[in-house]
């Protein structure tokens, strides 16, 4: 019963590489989100998807883009990494949004990102 | 637009200690509330949660009462362990619409020392 995986954990870029983080998830949940955490900023969402093929922007959006070509699967990506860029990602899913119902995130471990 | 406002951290508190963790929002319409904790080195995980007004949501001790007219939802724990050591955070989303999202607090780091 893996939930969220996020790859990789780690990760050491230059300014201006890019890279892709891999979210996956076996719940079969329809929502996916991409978060990132700063320190004294809580968490931020940058993209999110309501199913498969779909995706929208959050609250930062700039500098990141996502896919969501299988329904288990949510890729972020970044074309031209900046130092701004350092952070802890979050993936996270659920069965439908976290409207009506209040169903509730499950959260991958999270992948550390340093942007040199 | 949707906001979470928590009480500044970090909190150190011996075991045993009484727990309150403040939380405060202003959201459009009625939110459903949560608390989320994040143990060290992983993701957030759900604590709690309460979906209308005078609900309350409970786990593993800790208890949160949603109060509209305050518009607050603080965490209490009558008795923390050094197991209670985290970063919790305090959310919300609305029901305005299909597609709503969590908005987030800022979070606040809770040590507690044996």
């Amino acid at each position: 019963n893996a939930g969220v995986t996020q790859t990789p954990k780690f990760r050491v870029l230059k300014t201006g590489q890019s890279m892709t983080l891999l979210c996956a998830q076996d719940m079969n949940h329809e929502y996916m989100y991409w978060y990132r955490q700063d320190p004294g900023m809580g968490l931020r969402l940058i993209h999110y998807s309501v199913g498969e093929g779909t995706t929208a922007k959050g609250e930062v959006p700039d500098g990141y883009n996502v896919s969501r070509l299988k329904k288990q699967n949510f890729l972020l990506g970044l074309e031209s990494a900046a130092p701004s860029q350092t952070s802890v990602y979050f993936c996270a899913s659920s069965l439908r949004g976290t409207g009506a119902g209040a169903n509730v995130l499950t959260f991958g471990a999270g992948s550390r990102l340093t942007v040199l | 637009g949707n906001s979470v406002t928590q009480m500044e951290g970090p909190v150190t508190l011996s075991e045993e200690a009484f727990l309150t963790i403040n939380c405060t929002y202003t959201a459009t319409g009625y939110p459903s509330l949560f608390w989320y904790v994040q143990y060290p080195g992983e993701g957030l995980q759900l604590l709690l949660k309460a979906t209308k007004a005078d609900d309350k949501g409970s786990n593993k001790g800790f208890e949160a009462t949603y109060r509209k007219e305050t518009t607050s939802f603080h965490l209490e724990k009558g008795s923390v362990q050094v197991s209670d050591s985290a970063v919790y955070f305090c959310a919300l989303s609305d029901r305005t619409g299909a597609n709503s999202k969590l908005t987030f607090g800022k979070g606040i780091t809770l040590s507690v020392r044996p």
